[in-house]
C-alpha cells in the first residue's frame, strides 16, 4: 500500500517568513495530493491540492509543488501569520472513476508562527 | 457552505459495548468515508463506501467494524465490541470528484 513520509514534525518560523513542509510517497499510482490544516480539536480542512498532471499550484500565500519522478511534493506558505499556526497534513491517493480512494496521510507537521 | 455533520460529538462507552457513530454527508456527494485519529497522531483511513457498498477498507477495519447507509441521508459506523484502543476521534467524510470534506468528528472514549 501507499506510504507517506512527512518532514519536519515541528517547524517554528518567525511571523512574515516562509515555511516549507515536505512529503514523499511510495506508490507511483497515486495521482492526487491534498494538504489539510488541522487546528487543535478541529476537523482537517483542505487548504490546497494538486493532481499529478500539474507540477505546481498556487493560491494566494499557499503553493504546492509536485515532483512525480522523485515522488515528493511540498507545501510552501509565504508571509506567515499567527493564524497559520496549526498541524498540517499531506496526503496521497489515487483518483478513480468519480471519486478518490482512501487518503494515506503523513504524520503531520506542527507549524508554530513566532510573533 | 454545505458541511458533513456528525453525531454524537463525544461519547463515552464501556469496553465491550457496541457503539454507532452517525454522519450526514453533503447531499450531492457520492463517496463516503470513515477515518480515525488517535490523540496526537495522524489521521488514518478506515473505509470508503460508494454505491451502497464498501469500495476500499484498511487493515484497521476488521470484523468489529461495519458501515451502513440505512436511508438516503445517513451513513453510520458501528463498532461491535469496543476495546480501549478504539478510543479516538472518528471523522466522517464525503466527496464528489476529487475533494474530500471532513465532518467535525466524534470523539469516542472507551473506559
Amino acid at each position: 500500500g501507499e506510504n507517506v513520509e512527512q518532514h519536519p514534525s515541528t517547524l517554528s518560523v518567525q511571523e512574515g517568513d516562509s515555511a516549507v513542509i515536505k512529503c514523499t510517497y511510495s506508490d507511483s499510482a497515486s495521482n492526487y495530493f491534498p494538504w489539510y490544516k488541522q487546528e487543535l480539536g478541529k476537523r482537517p480542512q483542505l487548504i490546497i491540492d494538486i493532481r499529478s498532471n500539474v507540477g505546481e499550484k498556487k493560491d494566494q500565500r499557499i503553493a504546492v509543488t509536485l515532483n512525480k519522478t522523485a515522488k515528493h511534493f511540498s507545501l510552501h506558505i509565504t508571509e506567515t501569520q499567527p493564524e497559520d499556526s496549526a498541524v498540517y497534513f499531506c496526503a496521497a491517493s489515487s483518483l478513480s472513476g468519480g471519486g478518490a480512494d482512501g487518503l494515506t496521510f503523513g504524520k503531520g507537521t506542527h507549524l508554530i508562527i513566532q510573533p | 457552505e454545505p458541511e458533513v455533520t456528525q453525531t454524537p460529538s463525544h461519547q463515552v462507552t464501556q469496553m465491550g459495548q457496541e457503539v454507532i457513530l452517525r454522519c450526514v454527508p453533503i447531499s450531492n456527494h457520492l463517496y463516503f468515508y470513515w477515518y480515525r485519529q488517535i490523540l496526537g497522531q495522524k489521521v488514518e483511513f478506515l473505509v470508503s463506501f460508494y454505491n451502497n457498498e464498501i469500495s476500499e477498507k484498511s487493515e484497521i477495519f476488521d470484523d468489529q467494524f461495519s458501515v451502513e447507509r440505512p436511508d438516503g441521508s445517513n451513513f453510520t459506523l458501528k463498532i461491535r465490541s469496543t476495546k480501549l484502543e478504539d478510543s479516538a476521534m472518528y471523522f466522517c467524510a464525503s466527496s464528489v470528484g476529487n475533494t474530500i470534506y471532513f465532518g467535525e468528528g466524534s470523539w469516542l472514549t472507551v473506559v
